[in-house]
């Protein structure tokens, strides 16, 4: 299965500034994603990483909240902007190539606001 | 969209026992359904996954079961160890989803010595 980095593992940083996140996949892949997971929940997606063209986000995430940009078949980045503390989570990218394949995971990143 | 409900949330079994994790779909077209194991502080990892022309799958000591017409998909572990003890994800790809998985709410598995 496709190895995914993702940094930084985590970041602690002040309210109102922005922090972008990395994932890189060792291969090239299909399909990109990004999911916000708050302590003790399940995997919430954020939004569809489309190479070439803008990101296709969940109900409830915008654009200008969570810039994606996905400039090739193994890079991502996702961008979380004027962060509160509600935005502490954990960010995930996983990867998956093709519909129906299986999907995997990066490490993630720890990201509290204070 | 799909909907996945996952029960029960918390599960204790002594080691040797079989523990037993169900979930249920709302999209008749979904056609792909992955467990995920997920230890503290680490990634959600694949542990199995089941397509929709196929009733059961097994690996050595998991398997998971497909019925379709009751929309529902179940993880099975047999001879539960320690190790066996993280929260368990089940997960479905909707018919039109373009690979987007949903979750379920997750199952914290305790296996005691």
């Amino acid at each position: 299965s496709a190895v995914i980095s993702q940094k930084p593992s985590r970041d602690i940083c002040q309210r109102g500034t922005s922090l972008t996140i990395q994932c890189q996949v060792d291969s090239q892949v299909t399909m990109m994603f990004w999911y916000r997971q708050q302590p003790g929940q399940s995997l919430t997606l954020i939004a569809t990483a489309n190479q070439g063209s803008e990101a296709t986000y969940e109900s409830g995430f915008v654009i200008d909240k969570f810039p994606i940009s996905r400039p090739n078949l193994t890079f991502s980045t996702l961008t979380v902007s004027n962060m509160s503390p509600e935005d502490s989570s954990i960010y995930l990218c996983s990867a998956q190539d093709g519909y129906n394949q299986p999907q995997h995971f990066g490490d993630g990143t720890r990201l509290s606001i204070l | 969209g799909e909907n996945v409900e996952q029960h029960p949330s918390t599960l204790s079994v002594q080691e040797g026992d079989s523990a037993v994790i169900k979930c249920t779909y709302s999209d008749s077209a979904s056609n792909y359904f992955p467990w995920y194991k997920q230890e503290l502080g680490k990634r959600p990892q694949l542990i199995i996954d089941i397509r929709s022309n196929v009733g059961e799958k097994k690996d050595q000591r998991i398997a998971v079961t497909l019925n379709k017409t009751a929309k529902h998909f179940s993880l099975h572990i047999t001879e539960t160890q320690p190790e066996d003890s993280a929260v368990y994800f089940c997960a479905a790809i909707g018919g039109t989803s373009y690979g987007k998985l949903t979750f379920g709410q997750g199952t914290i598995l305790t296996v005691h010595p």
